[in-house]
């Protein structure tokens, strides 16, 4: 089983500051990486896939970029807002695994918008 | 509108009953899955199928059975076997199950608990 680590656990950020966590995975045998956002009550929901080094991919305020050679994603939101709250999950697929069966979850990093 | 619907949202078990959470999708997609979250720990793998009448073991399968005899349908039945099962399920899914970045559709969850 891999081993995908995600830092910090949790955050607090003001609103309308920029913040970033880590995704860190295993580059070996490496596929894609997957980040999904869960807010609370809510069904988890996919922001990004990601496979080649150097990607970079945007939606909104929200965009991550992958260095799969040194095994890690970043995630950076600028100019957070309330509803940014959530928790950040990344998941890593490896290239034997073939497809989303063999996604590796992190534990998350739990994300707080003070007003 | 299309998309994962599990029930119930909550259900209460005594100990050494059976209970099966229920998981439908309309987005047409062929590969569905079953993951559980614990406090404190990423989601993990306990059942996929990537086509009807077929399905495979995820990592923490044990105490687990689920049927896939509809494309749309993939009940997950928690048996008295299962040692711990007081937990949140998940059920996603994937419009294919076979090689690729299958990004995830997920439901709301299920919450369990074992009293």
């Amino acid at each position: 089983i891999l081993n995908v680590e995600q830092s910090p656990q949790s955050l607090h950020v003001q609103e309308g500051d920029s913040t970033n966590f880590t995704c860190s995975f295993p580059s070996s045998n490496f596929y894609a990486l997957h980040w999904y956002r869960w807010e609370t009550a809510k069904s988890p929901e996919a922001l990004f896939v990601m496979t080649l080094n150097g990607d970079e991919k945007k939606k909104g305020r929200i965009s991550a970029t992958l260095n799969t050679k040194e095994g890690y994603s970043y995630l950076y939101i600028k100019g957070s807002q309330p509803e940014d709250s959530a928790t950040y999950l990344c998941a890593s697929q490896p290239r034997s695994g073939g497809g989303a069966d063999g996604l590796t979850f992190g534990k998350g990093t739990h994300l707080i918008i003070q007003p | 509108d299309g998309g994962i619907t599990q029930s119930p949202k909550y259900l209460f078990r005594k100990e050494g009953q059976n209970v099966t959470l229920s998981c439908e999708q309309n987005l047409n997609h062929d590969a569905m899955y079953w993951y559980r979250q614990d406090p404190g720990q990423g989601l993990r793998l306990i059942y996929y199928s990537q086509i009807v009448n077929d399905f495979q073991k995820g990592d923490i399968a044990e105490g687990y059975s689920v049927s896939r005899e509809k494309k749309e349908s993939f009940p997950l039945t928690v048996t008295s076997a299962q040692k711990n099962p007081t937990a949140f399920y998940l059920c996603a899914s994937s419009t294919t199950g076979g090689t690729g970045a299958n990004v995830l559709t997920f439901g709301a969850g299920s919450r369990l608990t074992v009293l």
